[in-house]
């Protein structure tokens, strides 16, 4: 399977654990971004890696949150704490050039479900 | 500023109908304007997309026509097909200052359509 690959898919965790997702991207893009797309609304930007960089963070990216993309490759996005708002589709998208015309690729998301 | 506002929230059309998905945006910055399809459980994926020099694209069944100085575009879904019942999202693409570029979509609230048999 060539597209991006996000795992879990699912997650339920009690209110005040800490989560971490994974999404490895396709191999060859080396622009990678995470979003969340809460129930009836559109995905929100929260971040973008051009490689191991992270280049930008919303401000919906409190604290509580981090990402990282060692190596360039795969990244992950942690939650600390987490909070009943934090339940949403985390949504990983890579691409291989600047613009969203560059292979943009959403991959199916994690459903995070905070109790 | 950056945002971005479709209607409707929900249609429903008979199978062989016209489908009309609208948005609108306030910054002329935008310089890219994608539409996403998105089925429950899976990622956006990319349907058609426009610039903002160009009036109308067509690609199959899908159109997107573009009115820079309203600051509007829609989609068409001619014929709609059962399987096309999906939620349906607009996107517009802001480039950062300084000519670079991020890639970062604003997403419009998204359109549930439902093609009726």
């Amino acid at each position: 399977d060539t597209g991006v690959s996000q795992d879990p898919r699912h997650k339920i965790t009690k209110r005040g654990q800490n989560v971490t997702f994974r999404c490895d991207p396709i191999s060859e893009h080396n622009r990678l971004y995470w979003y969340r797309q809460t129930l009836g609304q559109g995905p929100e930007f929260l971040t973008y890696f051009q490689n191991e960089a992270q280049l930008e963070k919303s401000r919906l990216l409190s604290d509580r949150f981090s990402a990282e993309r060692p190596k360039g490759s795969f990244s992950t996005l942690e939650i600390q704490r987490t909070e009943q708002g934090d339940s949403a589709m985390y949504l990983c998208a890579s691409s291989f050039g600047r613009t969203p015309r560059d292979g943009y690729t959403f991959g199916s998301g994690t459903r995070l479900t905070v109790v | 500023q950056q945002q971005v506002k479709q209607s409707p929230q929900s249609l429903i059309v008979q199978k062989g109908g016209i489908s009309i998905i609208n948005c609108a945006y306030e910054n002329t910055a935008f310089d890219y304007f994608p539409w996403y399809q998105q089925f429950p459980g899976k990622g956006p994926a990319l349907l058609i997309a426009i610039r903002p020099d160009v009036s109308e694209k067509k690609e199959g069944r899908f159109t997107i026509s573009f009115n820079k100085s309203a600051k509007q575009f829609s989609l068409h879904i001619m014929d709609s097909q059962p399987g096309d019942s999906a939620t349906y999202f607009c996107a517009a693409h802001f480039p950062n200052a300084g000519g670079t570029s991020y890639g970062k979509l604003t997403f419009g609230q998204g359109t549930i359509l439902t093609v009726h048999p």
